[in-house]
């Protein structure tokens, strides 16, 4: 079966510390993409990251950073130096080859907050 | 501006009526989906598109009902809404979907519609 675990329902840290929020996926394909989105208090859906099976580099952006590890079905999210304005839902979504057309399965997501 | 439009933005609507949430892109994408986002629960898929024409179930489709007759629109019909459709829609596109191929480009969302059942 496809699933996306969040196990981290809540996160809160003082601006500037560093933050990693987990992701644990399960799939059967191995053909897969892997998606970060941001949902910002006002409540849109924000395009993070898309990684696919085939590529496990790890990918810097600016303060976020993401850690993609096929041997423990892991992509987790790392935002270094964390700001007031990084505290969102962040989702964590799985999209595989062939199932309903490409959508995508979300886990709960992870609320962060962060404080000045 | 290029992307995705919802209407309404919210609304409050009484246990047993009829709704039809709205969404038109501008992007040509050709895949389209519905997704619900309640607490604690994440997005899940109600109703999905690959192309005008074609339609499908997600993984809680049961009360909703979708149409495809263009490639920029995709409403989404609550038959006789209950208080358990209470949540936040969210309409989404993606181009790209290739026969007997794999390019899931990242999908772009519309801002949401609020729906309360009462």
């Amino acid at each position: 079966a496809q699933k996306v675990t969040q196990a981290q329902t809540e996160i809160s840290v003082v601006e500037k510390e560093d933050v990693t929020l987990d992701c644990v996926y399960e799939t059967r394909d191995t053909t897969y993409y892997l998606f970060w989105y941001k949902q910002p208090p006002s409540g849109e859906l924000v395009f993070l990251i898309r990684r696919n099976s085939f590529d496990e580099q790890n990918e810097i952006s600016g303060r976020y950073s993401w850690n993609f590890q096929k041997s423990t079905s892991s992509f987790n999210f790392t935002i270094t130096a964390s700001q007031v304005v990084d505290s969102a839902v962040y989702f964590c979504a799985l999209s595989e080859a062939g199932q309903a057309g490409t959508a995508l399965i979300f886990g709960k997501g992870t609320t962060l907050s962060v404080s000045s | 501006i290029a992307g995705i439009t919802q209407a309404p933005t919210s609304q409050i609507l009484a246990a047993g009526r009829r709704m039809t949430l709205r969404c038109t892109q501008d992007m040509r994408h050709n895949a389209m989906y519905w997704y619900r986002q309640d607490l604690g629960l994440g997005l899940r898929l109600i109703h999905y598109s690959n192309t005008a024409g074609t339609t499908g179930k997600g993984e809680v489709p049961d009360g909703y009902s979708v149409s495809r007759a263009n490639t920029d629109d995709f409403p989404l019909t609550l038959a006789s809404a209950v208080p358990s459709q209470t949540s936040v829609y969210f309409c989404a596109s993606r181009r790209g979907y290739l026969q007997g191929a794999h390019k899931p480009y990242e999908q772009y969302f519309g801002p949401g519609t609020r729906l309360t059942v009462t």
